[in-house]
């Protein structure tokens, strides 16, 4: 069984800053790590995905992401956030080669502020 | 978009009362998936399936059934509805080992 912890519930940030958004994840199995957005009173959007090879993966939206399995993290990062990017933020992961479901952390509020 | 449907979007029921919610894709995708939304939980796995008529149990599976007759459609049944139960459940279908998810169908148990 897998478990993820997004260890803010909550991020204000000032437009133009740059943000991380932490994730840690716990596993006895090798994982896939996901990154999805939900934009008020919508469905989920992927972000980005590490399936495998290059620790350091890109997404829409000009986020990236940082697979650290020593540390057990995938952090989300955007260099300089805007208005538009305020969103609720899902850090998931799933057993490789695996089907039975993804396991969500509980979300981040990403804030931003004018 | 995944081309993944939910009906209804939305619902207001009554304790005690059956209700059946419907996910359609027309992907052709072997597993599908329901999932509830709570503040504060994030989404939690209630049924998956991995073909027709073949489902297992996910986190959160008490007071759920759940039917695959068909490759295209996937029902989540609340047998007898509590207020425990008023959430907002999305399916998805799952490919490329991502999951693309559905608008959504939000639930009010009174």
């Amino acid at each position: 069984a897998q478990s993820v912890t997004q260890l803010d519930s909550q991020v204000p940030v000032f437009e133009e800053a740059p943000v991380e958004l932490r994730c840690n994840y716990s596993s006895s199995v090798s994982v896939y790590l996901f990154w999805y957005v939900q934009y008020p009173n919508q469905g989920l959007q992927l972000l980005l995905k590490y399936l495998s090879g290059s620790t350091l993966v890109k997404g829409i939206n000009g986020f990236e992401a940082e697979f650290n399995k020593s540390q057990t993290s995938f952090h989300l990062r955007k260099p300089s956030v805007h208005i538009s990017d305020t969103a609720e933020y899902f850090c998931a992961v799933s057993e490789q080669g695996g089907a039975d479901g993804l396991t969500f952390g509980k979300g981040t509020h990403l804030i931003i502020q004018p | 978009d995944a081309g993944i449907t939910q009906s209804p979007r939305h619902k207001v029921t009554e304790t005690g009362t059956p209700v059946t919610l419907r996910c359609h894709q027309t992907e052709n995708h072997r597993y599908m998936y329901w999932y509830r939304q709570d503040p504060g939980h994030g989404l939690r796995l209630i049924h998956y399936s991995y073909g027709v008529k073949d489902t297992d149990k996910g986190e959160v599976s008490d007071g759920y059934s759940v039917s695959r007759s068909k490759t295209e459609d996937f029902l989540l049944t609340l047998e007898s509805a509590t207020s425990s139960q008023t959430s907002v459940y999305f399916c998805a279908i799952s490919g490329l080992g991502e999951q693309y998810f559905g608008p959504g169908t939000r639930l009010t148990v009174t």
